[in-house]
């Protein structure tokens, strides 16, 4: 049970380039998160998905698009980065049923854009 | 209203100390308050959690103190030992809506 995943743990991108993050859960969990974590500001919500076939914006989703591709993964692309998006991204899944926003973490990634 | 407030953004103890991060918010709407732990290079990890009917909970040296009148709410983490060094981040949530998250705390425990 290898939990939350992300690939790659590490990328620098030049302006204007794109790629595309990824996460993956193997704990059968509905809802997965992208959140970018910057210093002194927390965890900021770029999108999330409630369940397989949907998906929501959250604080921050400009410059970002996002796909749910089962229920297993769900991706994050940046289609032309920018320096404003150099951070540590991280996924994060929360079990279905629970009453309260229980969240697990992947172990993030750390983009830089130069 | 979305916002939670943490303090202090860093904070130094010496070991066997009493290590206390303290959280503030508007939206009394918020049903669930917890607590995430970061170590350097990894995700944040859940470390305890409370909801605004008590006033506090226990789970070994963590202890979260909850003033719903004051709309705040502390970490208490007893006998501070260095591998307590972490960063630390409350949240807040409502139902299942998203988690609104603190700034961070980053302790250090001196041996």
């Amino acid at each position: 049970n290898a939990g939350v995943t992300q690939t790659p743990k590490f990328q620098v991108l030049k302006t204007g380039q794109s790629m595309t993050l990824q996460c993956a859960q193997d704990m059968n969990h509905n809802s997965m998160y992208w959140y970018r974590q910057d210093p002194g500001m927390g965890l900021r919500l770029i999108y999330y998905s409630a369940s397989e076939g949907t998906t929501d914006k959250g604080e921050v989703p400009n410059g970002y698009n996002v796909s749910r591709l089962n229920k297993r993964e769900f991706s994050l692309r940046l289609e032309s980065a920018a320096p404003s998006q150099t951070s540590v991204y991280f996924c994060a899944s929360r079990p279905s049923g629970r009453t309260y926003n229980e969240q697990f973490f992947g172990p993030g990634t750390r983009l830089t854009v130069l | 209203q979305q916002q939670v407030k943490q303090s202090p953004q860093s904070l130094i103890v010496q070991k066997g100390g009493i290590s206390i991060i303290n959280c503030a918010y508007e939206n009394t709407a918020f049903d669930y308050f917890p607590w995430y732990q970061q170590f350097p290079g990894k995700g944040p990890a859940l470390l305890i959690a409370i909801r605004p009917d008590v006033s506090e909970k226990k789970e070994g040296r963590f202890t979260i103190s909850f003033n719903k009148s004051a709309k705040q709410f502390s970490l208490h983490i007893m006998d501070s030992q260095p591998g307590d060094s972490a960063t630390y981040f409350c949240a807040a949530s409502w139902g299942n809506y998203q988690l609104i998250w603190g700034a961070g705390t980053k302790l250090i425990i001196k041996p």
